[in-house]
């Protein structure tokens, strides 16, 4: 199975502050990553495919970058909505796996 | 306007059975990989299955594999998870999710149900 391993685990940033996830496989998966970001008690929102591919409708403050085993998701400034946990994911081979997430916390 | 309501979920013993159900609009089902995804209590998104678009093709993971069965009705617009043998690790939230095509292979989950609420415990 692919191991997919985020850090941080937690985040502290501020409304405009620029925040990176990084999300690491345990083998290449290149392209196939996505990102998605989750607010309690809700379904998960789908943000990024294709490691860079930003879903119609996302705010073009998030992006994703990266190849191989190594990608990360980017704010570029945080607004009050973006509070949230946010989970990689990749679908390259059965079983697809999330990585743990990451809480972006208020600071 | 894509919808995906989960349902079918509650509590049941250890070794029960439950099935849980996923109707779709909005969208041509049987054009679409569909799969389910669970989540434990404050854990993560563990994926559960897929199932091609007309159910010829299905993976597991191995944790359910043997005990969990998805299918689909497409003339219902209707996608389904048999649980049997239920354990209580099994407890989780359940959502649908719409896999569209990347290419000739489904790719990540572009609409998700609100998620059915499976508690397994005597």
């Amino acid at each position: 199975d692919i191991q997919m391993t985020q850090s941080p685990s937690t985040l502290s940033a501020s409304v405009g502050d620029r925040v990176t996830i990084t999300c690491r496989a345990s083998q290449s998966i290149n392209p196939w990553l996505a990102w998605y970001q989750q607010k309690p008690g809700k379904a998960p929102k789908f943000l990024i495919y294709k490691a860079s591919y930003l879903e119609t409708g996302v705010s073009s403050r998030f992006s994703g970058s990266g190849s191989g085993a190594e990608f990360t998701l980017t704010i570029s400034s945080l607004q009050p909505d973006d509070f949230a946990t946010y989970y990689c994911q990749q679908y390259s081979s059965y079983p697809w796996t999330f990585g743990q997430g990451t809480k972006v916390e208020i600071k | 306007e894509v919808q995906l309501v989960d349902s079918g979920g509650g509590l049941v013993q250890p070794g029960g059975s439950l099935r849980l159900s996923c109707e779709a609009s909005g969208f041509p089902f049987s054009a679409y990989w569909m799969s389910w995804v669970r989540q434990a209590p404050g854990k993560g998104l563990e994926w559960v299955a897929n199932i091609q678009k007309d159910g010829s093709e299905i993976y597991y993971v191995d944790s359910v594999r043997g005990r969990f069965t998805v299918s689909r009705d497409n003339a219902k617009n209707s996608l389904y998870l048999q649980m049997n043998s239920l354990r209580a690790e099994d407890t989780a939230v359940y959502y649908c999710a719409r896999a569209p095509l990347s290419g000739s292979r489904p790719g990540a989950f572009d609409f998700w149900g609100q998620g059915t609420t499976v508690t397994v415990s005597s």
